[in-house]
């Protein structure tokens, strides 16, 4: 069974900086990848990005990119340049190499202080 | 082109009555989920179709909870005899295929808020 673990229930961050989201993983599947979603006090998921573990370079798009560290089972979030819109819950999750059911970390809480 | 919908956005209901939340995926995507998502807990997998096969049933919490999708496209959860546990965030997704081998991203809506009495 996979497991995802976010250790970081909330956090604050200056507005123009950068914040480091952990996501530490474990599964038994030797090909798998991680996604990063976004949820906004509306409730609505928002893809950021994903990376699987065969990628070489780390992910990117945009302020988002996704530091990958297999041997330590991490895949951490880092938004650069933080904006007041950024404060939301974010969720790391990971697909089983059957099927498509997600599962889930319990989440960061982020709140961007002016 | 549109989302994923769901509706109702908000559900008040009393323990005991049956309940029914609908989802609208993206149109042409074959694959459908629902997850769960408990007051200051994360998503939960409750169930899961592709295209023509059979539901992946394994995450629903008891029998009181099913779902069917119609002519692959909208679907509906219902619970039935509704408990105040059953009060949550229903979310539902979808993505192209669905098929198993490459990781898909999966597009959410914006869920139904379901309060049992």
């Amino acid at each position: 069974a996979q497991k995802i673990t976010q250790t970081q229930p909330g956090m604050f961050v200056q507005e123009k900086e950068a914040v480091t989201l952990d996501c530490t993983y474990d599964t038994s599947d030797q090909s798998y990848g991680l996604f990063w979603y976004k949820q906004p006090s509306s409730g609505e998921m928002i893809f950021l990005i994903y990376q699987g573990s065969y990628d070489e370079q780390n992910a990117t798009e945009g302020r988002y990119s996704l530091n990958f560290q297999k041997a330590r089972k991490s895949a951490n979030l880092v938004i650069s340049a933080s904006q007041l819109g950024d404060s939301a819950m974010y969720f790391c999750a990971m697909p089983p190499s059957a099927g498509n059911k997600l599962t889930f970390g319990g989440g960061t809480r982020v709140l961007v202080k002016p | 082109g549109a989302g994923v919908s769901q509706s109702p956005s908000n559900k008040v209901t009393e323990k005991g009555k049956d309940v029914e939340l609908r989802c609208d995926p993206i149109s042409g995507h074959t694959a459908l989920y629902w997850y769960r998502q408990s007051l200051g807990q994360g998503l939960e997998f409750l169930i899961y179709f592709q295209g023509n096969s059979a539901p992946d049933k394994s995450g629903l919490p008891s029998d009181r909870f099913s779902a069917e999708r119609t002519g692959g496209s909208v679907s509906t959860l219902t619970i039935q005899r509704t408990q105040q546990e059953d009060s949550a965030v229903y979310l539902c997704a979808s993505s192209p295929h669905g098929t198993s081998g490459e990781a898909e991203t999966q597009y959410f809506g914006p869920g139904t808020r379901l309060l049992v009495l």
